[in-house]
């Protein structure tokens, strides 16, 4: 049991370049989603999805897009990287309704530098 | 609006010390807190919530919903509690959201 994985690790871009960012779990979580963890700020919601078909907007969706064509991916797309977007990046998935439940788990993060 | 507020970036004390790291919120619907701890080169995790009422590695924290807070205590703190905190809120209805606050750096110096 892998958890959630996200690939890749490191990634340096030059402004206006595009690429996505993978996230995947084997735990069958219905909820997935990605934060973002910036010093000072915390992990700020981007994107979230609740299933396979469905993604919302979360606090900071401006610039990324995201898919979630099955249940094990979430992928996080950047189409015109920004310095802004520099960050450490972070997938975490749930297995949805119901108090008990709800705890979230984690991926190691991808680091992303845009220069 | 839906807010975590974490007012200290940096906690800084000696082993043995009593820790309290302060978690405030705003939301106007039935919360679900956290605290989820990210030690140096390990993922973020789960420390503990508040419906459960569980101690996890000797820190408690209690809902108290008069003054929207959901502070962290440990009684005598280690060295290995060094960590960054983060206060997480669950809005209701379960929607796999979680508004985080900034953090808190924990520092437990020998």
């Amino acid at each position: 049991n892998a958890g959630v994985t996200q690939t890749p690790k490191f990634q340096v871009l030059k402004t206006g370049q595009s690429m996505t960012l993978q996230c995947a779990q084997d735990m069958n979580h219905e909820y997935m989603s990605w934060y973002r963890q910036d010093p000072g700020m915390g992990l700020r919601l981007i994107h979230y999805s609740v299933g396979a078909g469905i993604t919302d907007q979360g606090e900071v969706p401006n610039g990324y897009n995201v898919s979630r064509s099955t249940t094990e991916d979430f992928p996080l797309r950047l189409l015109s990287a920004a310095p802004s977007q520099t960050s450490v990046y972070f997938c975490a998935s749930s297995y949805g309704p119901g108090l008990a439940d709800n705890e979230q788990f984690f991926g190691p993060g991808t680091r992303l530098t845009v220069l | 609006a839906q807010r975590v507020t974490q007012p200290e970036k940096l906690l800084s004390v000696f082993k043995g010390a009593p820790v309290e790291l302060k978690c405030n919120y705003s939301y106007s619907g039935s919360p679900e807190l956290f605290w989820y701890v990210q030690y140096s080169r390990q993922r973020l995790q789960l420390l503990l919530r508040h419906i459960s009422r569980e101690s996890i590695k000797g820190f408690t924290a209690d809902l108290n919903k008069g003054e929207t807070s959901f502070h962290l205590k440990k009684p005598f703190a280690q060295e290995e509690d060094s960590a960054m905190y983060y206060c997480a809120l669950s809005l209701s209805g379960n929607t796999g959201k979680l508004i985080f606050g900034q953090g808190t750096t924990l520092q437990v110096k020998p």
